[in-house]
């Protein structure tokens, strides 16, 4: 078991490119998270998935962002034309739901920087 | 509406002496509530959790956290801090309206002076 794994760690775009973002979770995990975190902030909730249904999606969330679980492994993040307003911490969290409030586990974040 | 609060930005104390962070909660069901440690530029790392049982849970690190039924409270403490400690910390509790996701506090910026 080697955690949940984020790539790129660092990220650093144009504004109105388009980025994509990569999470492996734990093997077992059936859900996976994504969270936005701005500095000195709490993670902000942008949607997650069980297995490869994407249940539930912030209404904070533009359409800009999507994201996908194709096979119920790993994830991506996609952010199309990007804005200033984006730049942040991307963070992923997997879990084992159905088995006793199993905590959520995080990668280590994206961290995205638009000029 | 459900919510957690951190009522403290930052925190600060000497080495070796005993640390509380402070969280307290507002839930429509039972209170299942988290704490995480964050150290700088990287993820949330889980500390503990209070489901049921027991009020005193312990985490790791040497941490440990009271929950306190009557005040909504679910504070993070420790005995004897270390510098390593020097941390932002996070207070979660479960969102029995939104399919079992995590109400997050703001944070607790931990400052450990030697």
């Amino acid at each position: 078991d080697t955690g949940v794994s984020q790539n790129p760690r660092h990220k650093i775009t144009k504004r109105g490119q388009n980025v994509t973002f990569r999470c492996d979770p734990i093997s077992e995990h059936n859900r996976l998270y994504w969270y936005r975190q701005t500095l000195g902030q709490g993670p902000e909730f942008l949607t997650y998935f069980q297995n490869e249904a994407q249940l539930e999606k912030s209404r904070l969330l533009s359409d800009r962002f999507s994201a996908e679980r194709p096979k119920g492994s790993f994830s991506t993040l996609e952010i199309q034309r990007t804005e200033q307003g984006d730049s942040a911490m991307y963070l992923c969290a997997s879990s084992l739901e159905g088995v006793s409030n199993q905590p959520q586990h995080f990668g280590d974040g994206t961290r995205l920087s638009i000029l | 509406a459900q919510s957690v609060a951190q009522p403290e930005d930052q925190v600060n104390v000497a080495e070796g002496n005993p640390l509380t962070v402070k969280c307290t909660y507002s839930v429509s069901g039972n209170p299942y509530l988290f704490w995480y440690v964050q150290y700088p530029n990287r993820g949330l790392q889980f500390l503990l959790k209070y489901i049921t049982g027991d009020n005193l849970v312990k985490g790791s690190y040497g941490f440990e956290a009271e929950f306190n039924k009557s005040q909504t409270s679910f504070h993070l403490k420790k005995p004897s801090a270390l510098v390593s400690d020097s941390a932002l910390y996070f207070c979660a509790v479960r969102d029995w309206d939104s399919n079992y996701q995590l109400i997050w506090g703001a944070g607790t910026k931990l400052i450990i002076k030697p």
